[in-house]
């Protein structure tokens, strides 16, 4: 069965610092990847996918993330937090059945890292 | 183009009583799938719709059942509410399958006292 596994529950930052979340998923074949962000009040929205390709795929509002697949690992990244990045931000993975993007029609998610940027 | 509306936003719900849960998809999107979100568990996947079948489903027991309408249209119902049934219920909706971008409603809050 897959999993994935979202070590930093909470991070704390300081504007314009760096931000890494990781993400490191468990499962032996071909794989889709996303990250999702919920703002405060907010429903959740795509932040960023991989399905194939460039393994270094850039999102929206400046996140990027890179899949390693010998690491099992899709962190996220971004060079410069701002206070609006305060969000709860959660991996998630779908198994990719056959040669196609096609899944198993379930996402996994990890349980979520929750981000404060302090102003 | 209108986003996922689930309806209500918010319930309160005793325990024993049984629940049920709206979702209406994006226009022309045919996959729903439901997800339990809780602050230790994060999202649980609950189960996936397409066409009116369900497809998928996760690990949750059987008072937990969901069904699609010929109009894409979801619903799920918890029956015998435990007070661990707390929690956000999320639905997602997909163009046609849950590998492709799933987007999200507000949820509905459901608290069991």
């Amino acid at each position: 069965a897959q999993s994935v596994s979202q070590h930093n529950h909470h991070v704390i930052l300081s504007e314009a610092a760096s931000l890494e979340l990781g993400c490191n998923y468990s499962y032996g074949g071909t794989v889709n990847l996303f990250w999702y962000v919920q703002y405060p009040g907010q429903h959740l929205q795509l932040l960023l996918k991989y399905f194939s390709g460039d393994p270094l795929v850039k999102g929206i509002k400046g996140f990027e993330a890179e899949f390693i697949k010998s690491k099992f690992s899709f962190n996220l990244r971004k060079p410069s937090v701002q206070w609006s990045d305060t969000a709860e931000y959660f991996c998630a993975v779908n198994a990719r059945l056959g040669g196609s993007n096609f899944g198993n029609e379930k996402l996994t998610f990890g349980t979520g890292t929750r981000l404060t940027i302090i102003p | 183009k209108a986003g996922v509306t689930q309806t209500p936003r918010y319930l309160i719900k005793t325990r024993g009583q049984q629940v049920t849960l709206s979702c209406s998809p994006i226009s022309g999107h045919r996959s729903v799938s439901w997800y339990q979100q809780t602050p230790g568990q994060g999202l649980q996947f609950l189960f996936e719709y397409f066409s009116e079948t369900q497809r998928n489903k996760g690990n949750f027991p059987g008072r937990f059942s969901g069904r699609q309408f010929s109009n894409s249209r979801s619903e799920m119902n918890v029956s015998t509410l435990e007070l661990g049934d707390s929690a956000l219920y999320l639905c997602a909706s997909s163009l046609d399958r849950a590998t492709t971008e799933a987007f999200f409603g507000q949820g509905t809050r459901l608290t069991v006292v």
